[in-house]
Order: structure tokens, then C-alpha cells, then sequence
């Protein structure tokens, strides 16, 4: 119950199309979504992140849209650019007792092509 | 202001041996967490520490594996006896608060990648 499926394991776009990236979740104490970006050979980094009560958020190309009905979530990346190839993490945070964890998906490698 | 920092980048280990990875989190940051990435896999959470305590370390392998954050200097993720299955990239994060913070996302540092022969 405290896992968080993603989908698709890899993901090849032309430049300038839209990349989509989705995950799911059963939990429904989960109540903040973040998505990290890692690059080969760094750690992942924060891109951004939404809590159940919005529907979407947007941050220049990349958009989460959240359906808390279905339990599901997703990342959007508008007019994909090569720079945007790495591997994408989505997560969930559920308060465990006094402390807090992030559950992570398996990750999704994207490839932009130019 | 230096994100984590984490040394060394690589680490070539014989089974057998001693590997210790280290992690200093953000300046003012107190939380640290370690990661364990295997290769085409997610992240898989290993500990949770906070300076001079261990606040939960329900991902931590029973044996070989320990972490410590002391009062004074960075965190330790030691494994002792490595062997080969161990080879992964370690990742630590921090946070300047647990569970009171309104921005749950961690600062990564870049990793360890620790290699068995």
C-alpha cells in the first residue's frame, strides 16, 4: 500500500514534443508529490511538486497534473529539449509517526532526441 | 553555500573490506537522510538521521550496515565485510527540518559510487 507505480520505465521524444509521465498511488495519506530530475552521475534534484489539494500545477514547460479521485499523477513536459534526457523520479510523502518518508517510484529515463 | 557534499565520488572496494561514505548535509540543515540506487533502479531508502540519533532505519540491511551523525562533522554510512552485491551508488540528502517543514523535498548530494571486487 505504500508503494507508488510509474510508468513508462523509458520514454523517447522528438524535440519540441510533449514527454508524459505518470504515476499511481493506493495510499491516500500521502499528501505532497514531488518529482526530481537526475542527471547521469548527480543526485537527484527537486523539479517540482504538488499537494493533493490542487489539480495542477504548472512551472515553465513542466506541469503535474493530480487527479485525487484515481489516485494518479503525472508530468508533463512541454516542448521537450535534448537537455531535458535524464531520468525522471516521481515520489509521494506520508507522515510515519513523528517523522516523515518519501516513497519513490522506479524512475523513468527520458531521451529527447534533437 | 555548498550543497551536500558527499566523498568520496568513487570508492573501489575488495570483498571484505571496510567502505565508509561520507555526507555533509547543508549548512543549517540537521536531517539527513541515505539512499541506496542500484543500476535501472529507483531509490530505495535506507536511514534517517538526525545529529547524535538514528530516527529510522527500517531500510538498513540487519548486518554490516551502520550510520551515525555526530554532534560534530559529517554522517557515516559504514559497511563492513562489502561484498559484491553491495556495489550501488549511495546518495545522502538533507532537509533543515523532518517533519514540520512545509517543503518536504531533500537536497541531494552527487553520490558515492561504491564498487566491489
Amino acid at each position: 500500500q505504500q508503494q507508488v507505480k510509474q510508468s513508462p520505465q523509458s520514454l523517447i521524444v522528438q524535440k519540441g514534443g510533449i514527454s508524459i509521465i505518470n504515476c499511481a498511488y493506493e495510499n491516500t495519506a500521502f499528501d505532497y508529490f514531488p518529482w526530481y530530475q537526475q542527471f547521469p552521475g548527480k543526485g537527484p534534484a527537486l523539479l517540482i511538486a504538488i499537494r493533493p489539494d490542487v489539480s495542477e500545477k504548472k512551472e515553465g514547460r513542466f506541469t503535474i497534473s493530480f487527479n485525487k479521485s484515481a489516485k494518479q499523477f503525472s508530468l508533463h513536459i512541454m516542448d521537450s529539449q535534448p537537455g531535458d534526457s535524464a531520468t525522471y523520479f516521481c515520489a509521494a510523502s506520508i507522515r510515519t509517526g513523528n517523522n516523515r518518508k518519501l516513497i519513490w517510484g522506479l524512475g523513468t529515463s527520458l531521451a529527447v532526441n534533437p | 553555500n555548498a550543497g551536500v557534499m558527499q566523498n568520496p565520488r568513487h570508492l573501489v572496494r575488495r570483498r571484505g573490506q571496510e567502505a565508509r561514505l561520507r555526507c555533509s548535509p547543508m549548512k543549517g540543515h540537521s536531517h539527513v537522510y541515505w539512499y541506496r540506487q542500484l543500476p535501472e533502479e529507483g531509490l530505495k531508502f535506507m536511514v534517517y538521521l538526525q545529529k547524535e540519533n538514528i530516527i529510522d532505519e527500517s531500510g538498513m540491511p540487519k548486518e554490516r550496515f551502520s550510520a551515525e551523525f555526530p554532534k560534530e562533522g559529517p554522517s557515516i554510512l559504514r559497511i563492513q565485510q562489502v561484498v559484491r552485491g553491495d556495489s550501488a551508488a549511495y546518495f545522502c540528502a538533507s532537509s533543515p527540518r523532518g517533519t514540520e517543514s512545509s517543503n518536504y523535498g531533500y537536497t541531494f548530494g552527487s553520490g558515492t559510487r561504491l564498487t566491489v571486487v
